[in-house]
């Protein structure tokens, strides 16, 4: 158990719509990032958050939207969804002590599928 | 952007032998890298890391070689067992911007 804890585990929507994936951070980790995976890809980061702010910005799309909390807990939001958004999309967390970025605890991910 | 690629997309070795998996990186400024081990259905599990002033780092059973001259990072894995089957992510970051970058990932394959 890594320590990271990310809802739901499954979600099943159509085209069109928007979901919410939600995800809270191992307890002390301030920085929370989203990463998506394709079948038999790598993961593309999308979006990274430090203690509420927008820190880094990778490959996420307009449609694509994130925010980290004041309880650190971060939600990712996906509208006008297509079917190339099915993906796994794991959220990780680390610590960063004197400026130094420590590893990514990951959690289970929340598959998405779309119809 | 950045560029983080390995050089085999899958790998079969014979249970009791050593493994090997490479990785390539572009960006020279790369500061922290590591190594992640995914089993199908789960998130990535933390490996090994290294940072930029070490060339080498062993861990039970792993050991990681970080060449900066020609940007190579490689993941040898002793006495590869069953359990091992799964694939693997080298991952960096330019430490200034805090992000972490994945390569494509090998799948590691243990032959009984």
């Amino acid at each position: 158990d890594s320590g990271v804890t990310q809802t739901p585990k499954h979600l099943i929507t159509a085209t069109g719509q928007r979901v919410t994936l939600r995800c809270s951070p191992r307890s002390g980790d301030l920085s929370v990032y989203w990463y998506q995976q394709s079948l038999d890809q790598g993961l593309q980061f999308l979006i990274q958050y430090y203690n509420g702010e927008e820190r880094a910005k990778g490959n996420i799309l307009e449609r694509f939207s994130a925010q980290q909390f004041p309880d650190l807990h971060s939600e990712l939001n996906l509208s006008s969804l297509e079917l190339g958004d099915s993906a796994l999309y794991f959220c990780a967390s680390s610590v960063v002590s004197g400026g130094l970025t420590g590893e990514l605890f990951f959690g289970e991910g929340s598959r998405l599928t779309v119809l | 952007g950045e560029s983080v690629g390995l050089h085999l997309p899958t790998l079969s070795v014979q249970e009791g032998d050593n493994s090997i998996i490479n990785c390539a990186y572009s960006n020279s400024a790369s500061d922290y890298f590591i190594w992640y081990k995914q089993e199908s259905g789960k998130g990535p599990q933390f490996i090994i890391d290294i940072r930029s002033n070490m060339d080498k780092r062993q861990g039970q059973r792993v050991t990681v070689l970080l060449n900066k001259t020609v940007k190579h990072l490689s993941l040898q894995i002793a006495a590869t067992q069953p359990g091992d089957s799964a694939v693997y992510f080298c991952a960096e970051t330019p430490n200034t911007g805090n992000q972490f970058y994945f390569g494509t990932g090998t799948s590691l394959t243990v032959i009984p």
